[in-house]
């Protein structure tokens, strides 16, 4: 099946730092990615689609500045959280999706960042 | 968004079937039903998805009804690593549509030896 990798899957770094986390689709190329955010107990968040090639759409919410996301290839897209604090300590997983409609989801393991 | 209900929680011991009940009374005719499950601490995983017709693939069946407005997802043989949270989610299959899932708060399936 389709494998999509994201890396690392934990960090833990002081305030004020900026984290990079990384996303690929290993066996397929992904026309769009999706990046989620997931606290303790509760359901995954969306928080952004980005479409290869093109700038990313975010959630109501979600600050653009502060979780850049680039997706300049069909097999790799990253977030970068600037500047975290921690109350930006959360588990940020992406999925992606290949062309064609209706074609599911495919996640990665997610990274687990925690802002001390 | 067309928006789903499931219950917080089920119980099933291992080697039995298990059921999961998914309502969506406000479906409309492009969604697509999905459901992925969770397991603890990894990202979610694809189940199964249909539109009209009852689906079944190696993991699972999906039942839905005839008008559409519920689903149920069947695990014919539960297993521990069957323990999860289930999700099911409406995915709008019109072609002017994001793609994007809204994940709900889905089902904590608890599975005892």
């Amino acid at each position: 099946g389709a494998v999509v990798s994201q890396h690392p899957s934990r960090v833990i770094c002081k305030s004020g730092t900026s984290v990079k986390i990384e996303c690929r689709s290993l066996d397929f190329q992904a026309t769009t990615m999706f990046w989620y955010r997931q606290f303790p107990k509760k359901s995954l968040m969306l928080m952004a689609t980005s479409n290869e090639g093109s700038k990313a759409t975010y959630e109501q919410g979600v600050e653009k500045d502060k979780f850049l996301i680039n997706h300049a290839s069909l097999t790799l897209s990253t977030l970068t959280v600037t500047s975290a604090h921690p109350e930006d300590s959360s588990f940020y997983i992406c999925s992606a999706r290949s062309s064609g409609r209706n074609q599911p989801q495919h996640f990665g393991d997610g990274t687990r960042l925690s802002i001390l | 968004d067309a928006k789903t209900t499931q219950p917080n929680s089920m119980e099933s011991n291992e080697e039995e079937p298990v059921h999961l009940p998914c309502n969506h009374s406000t479906i409309s005719g492009t969604d697509y039903i999905h459901w992925y499950r969770q397991l603890p601490s990894q990202g979610p995983e694809y189940v199964i998805h249909g539109l009209t017709s009852n689906v079944n693939n190696r993991m699972a069946s999906l039942a839905i009804a005839e008008d559409r407005k519920s689903s149920t997802l069947i695990l014919h043989r539960a297993t521990l690593r069957d323990a999860a949270v289930y999700y099911c989610i409406l995915r709008d299959g019109a072609p002017y549509n994001t793609d994007k899932l809204i994940f709900g708060t889905g089902t904590r399936l608890q599975v005892f030896p």
